[in-house]
C-alpha cells in the first residue's frame, strides 16, 4: 500500500533561516508528488508538484522541492523563510494511474518567529 | 469564481446518531473527493465520486457512505457515529485529477461526536 512519511511534525524557525522538510513515500510504481500548504484559517492549497522531467521543481512563494527517485524522497526547501510561511505543510503522492486517490503524509507544522 | 463550499461548518452529534455533510464543487469540476483529517493522522482518503458514480473508497467501514448528485454536489453520510469519527471532513474537487493531480479543497466540516 502507498504511504507517505513526513519526518518532522513541528518545526520552529526564525525569519531568514533556511527550511527543509523531509518527505519519503512508499510505492513501487510511477508516482506523481505534491506539496500542499494550509495557512492559518485558510483551506489547503497546492504549493508545487512533480510529474516528470527536471527533478527540481519550483513552486509558489520561493519554495522548491527535489525528487530523488533512489531515495523515494521529495523534500521541500526554501532558502529564507518569512513569518508569513507559518502554516501546515503536507506531502502527498498519487499513482500515475488515475485511481482518484491522493495519499497524504501526516503534515508538518511550521512556525516562523519574527 | 466560487471555491469549494462545505456545510455545515460545525456539527455536534452523539454516539449512534447519523451525520450528513454537504459539498458543492467548483463550477465545471465533475469529481468530488472526501477526506477525513483526524488529529495527528493527516488526511485520510475516504471517497471519490465522478459523474455521479463512486469510483474509489479508502479503508473506512461501510457506515461511511455518500453520493453525488446530477449537479455534481455531494454529500457524505456517517451512520452509527463513534467517538473516533470526530474529525475535520474535507471535500475537494478537481477538473482533471488524472492529468494534474491538483485538488481544490473546501474549508471543511468539523464533526464532534459526544
Amino acid at each position: 500500500a502507498q504511504s507517505v512519511s513526513q519526518h518532522n511534525h513541528h518545526v520552529i524557525l526564525s525569519e531568514a533561516a533556511s527550511l527543509e522538510l523531509g518527505c519519503n513515500y512508499s510505492y513501487g510504481g510511477t508516482v506523481n508528488l505534491f506539496w500542499y500548504v494550509q495557512y492559518p484559517g485558510q483551506h489547503l492549497q497546492l504549493l508545487l508538484k512533480y510529474f516528470s522531467g527536471d527533478p527540481l521543481v519550483k513552486g509558489i512563494k520561493g519554495f522548491e522541492a527535489e525528487f530523488i527517485k533512489s531515495k523515494f524522497s521529495f523534500n521541500l526547501r526554501k532558502p529564507s523563510v518569512q513569518w508569513s510561511d507559518t502554516a501546515e505543510y503536507f506531502c502527498a503522492v498519487k499513482s500515475s494511474s488515475n485511481t482518484g486517490k491522493l495519499i497524504f503524509g501526516q503534515g508538518t507544522t511550521l512556525q516562523v518567529k519574527p | 469564481e466560487a471555491g469549494v463550499t462545505q456545510s455545515p461548518t460545525h456539527l455536534i452529534k452523539t454516539r449512534g446518531q447519523q451525520a450528513t455533510l454537504r459539498c458543492s464543487p467548483i463550477s465545471g469540476h465533475t469529481s468530488v473527493y472526501w477526506y477525513q483529517q483526524a488529529l495527528g493522522l493527516g488526511l485520510q482518503f475516504l471517497l471519490w465520486y465522478d459523474e455521479g458514480e463512486e469510483r474509489n473508497r479508502g479503508n473506512f467501514p461501510p457506515r461511511f457512505s455518500g453520493r453525488q448528485f446530477p449537479n455534481y454536489s455531494s454529500e457524505l453520510n456517517v451512520n452509527a457515529l463513534e467517538l473516533e469519527d470526530s474529525a475535520l471532513y474535507l471535500c475537494a474537487s478537481s477538473f482533471d485529477f488524472g492529468a494534474t493531480g491538483e485538488l481544490f479543497f473546501g474549508e471543511g466540516s468539523r464533526l464532534t461526536v459526544l
